[in-house]
């Protein structure tokens, strides 16, 4: 069974980075496309970023292509987002979410983990 | 704004049936696209309610369906109940953005 646990997020600064992780302590990460959705606080959901099962694929929403970079380590049945020259309005729970190849949808989501960037 | 659009809020009494809307355009839900719903119970992460336009995950009620009809489509819950109280989600897949797009969400008040 999937279980989603992600972590990293925190106080970042306007300008700053941050490292989000999710880890699968299921056994089936690789076979899933995963993804990285975000919530502002009382806000709705927005996708963010893709990555393919082998990586060879990654997609990025326009607002933080340049900024972010996703990858993942099948080995270690982790999905990671870098998240450079951070915004005020990146400041949201950032949620892991899995996709099956030839799916449109989000079948499993983590409990998020959230971002604030403020000075 | 969101690419498709729900109306922010709905209620129903208890038993009875509300229907929620996601209206999108020719370049996601009209272009063919499947419309999947989430339902995100307060203070939680969303989960899957529904998955290419009217199946159900296992686990989930047979009293959530859904619907869709050229650019738009529907989310009806029948036999209200107090736990169906949560915010849902459209989602789909835009071509002109190259991005999968979500409604604002419909905030479900059970009277």
């Amino acid at each position: 069974e999937v279980q989603l646990v992600e972590s990293g997020g925190g106080l970042g600064q306007p300008g700053g980075s941050l490292r989000l992780s999710c880890v699968d302590s299921g056994f089936t990460f690789s076979t899933y496309e995963m993804n990285w959705v975000r919530q502002a606080p009382g806000k709705g959901l927005e996708w963010v970023s893709y990555i393919s099962e082998s990586s060879s694929n990654i997609k990025y929403v326009d607002s933080v292509r340049g900024r972010f970079t996703v990858s993942r380590d099948n080995a270690k049945n982790s999905l990671f987002l870098q998240m450079s020259s951070l915004r005020a309005e990146d400041t949201a729970v950032y949620y892991c979410a899995t996709k099956k190849g030839g799916t449109t949808y989000f079948r499993h989501w983590g409990q998020g983990t959230l971002v604030i960037v403020s000075s | 704004q969101s690419v498709l659009t729900q109306p922010p809020s709905v209620s129903g009494a208890p038993g009875q049936r509300v229907t929620i809307s996601c209206t999108g355009s020719s370049s996601n839900i009209g272009a063919g696209w499947d419309v999947h719903w989430f339902q995100q119970l307060p203070g939680t992460a969303p989960e899957l309610l529904i998955y290419d336009n009217n199946n159900r995950p296992s686990g989930v009620p047979d009293r959530f369906s859904g619907s869709k009809s050229g650019a738009s489509a529907s989310l009806a819950i029948t036999g209200l109940q107090p736990e169906d109280e949560a915010d849902y989600y459209c989602q789909s897949y835009d071509n002109s953005l190259s991005a999968w797009v979500f409604g604002g969400g419909t905030k479900l008040t059970v009277l």
